[in-house]
């Protein structure tokens, strides 16, 4: 199984700032098989980045993802305020697994 | 524009075997390159991975969870569903169905449409 360790677990930042999130691969993975997800309290994740830097319809372009072999980031260049959520890193090279998570908050 | 929407009991009793339905409108479940997926996040916790199929019977289950976990698919009634059997406390989680797109666009594999999620209890 591939385990997805992403850091922060939490990012505290204010908006307009940038945001960096790391997902780190305990082995190698395909760019074909990562993504990104957005989850907000009480709703379904919705797909921000699939194949590890292409942006999902209708996904802002001050999202970006990027990154290769064992290390994939999810960038956020200005923050806004609805942007605050949590954000989930999947593979699907080796059976499917997620990250835990990082959760994005207001500074 | 796709759409799924889970359904099933909302308590289940331990050992007792969890069952929903996820049903499908505005696509079609026997569509070539999509699956069609459940995963599962305990109140304040993570994401898990069920399974996904694909209408022709093809599973990929959680290899955790592969001796209790049956999807199957109803592509006439474009439903798909999930059997959990032998539940404890640790299956109480919000479950939702997705599809999952593969190969989809650039070769890549992603969960692209998601259900609103469904919160499943076991207790007695």
């Amino acid at each position: 199984e591939v385990v997805l360790t992403q850091s922060p677990g939490t990012l505290s930042l204010s908006p307009g700032e940038r945001a960096t999130l790391s997902c780190r691969a305990s082995r190698s993975v395909s760019t074909n098989f990562l993504a990104w997800y957005q989850q907000k309290p009480g709703q379904a994740p919705r797909l921000l980045i699939y194949g590890a830097s292409s942006r999902a319809t209708g996904i802002p372009d001050r999202f970006s993802g990027g990154g290769s072999g064992t290390d994939f980031t999810l960038t956020i260049t200005r923050v806004v305020p609805e942007d605050f959520a949590v954000y989930y890193c999947q593979q699907y090279g080796s059976s499917c697994t997620f990250g835990q998570g990082t959760r994005l908050e207001i500074k | 524009q796709l759409q799924l929407q889970e359904s099933g009991p909302g308590l289940v009793k331990p050992s007792e075997t969890l069952s929903l339905t996820c049903t499908v409108s505005g696509g079609f479940i026997t569509s070539d390159n999509y699956y069609w997926g459940w995963i599962r996040q305990p109140p304040g916790k993570g994401l898990e991975y069920i399974g996904i199929i694909y209408y022709s019977g093809s599973t990929f289950y959680n290899p955790s969870l592969k001796s209790r976990v049956t999807i199957s698919v109803d592509a006439s009634k474009t439903q798909f569903s999930l059997k959990l059997t032998s539940v404890t406390a640790a299956d109480t989680a919000v479950y939702y169905c997705a599809r999952f797109v593969g190969p989809g666009m650039n070769g890549a594999y992603y969960f692209d449409n998601w259900g609103q999620g469904t919160l499943v209890s076991v207790s007695s």
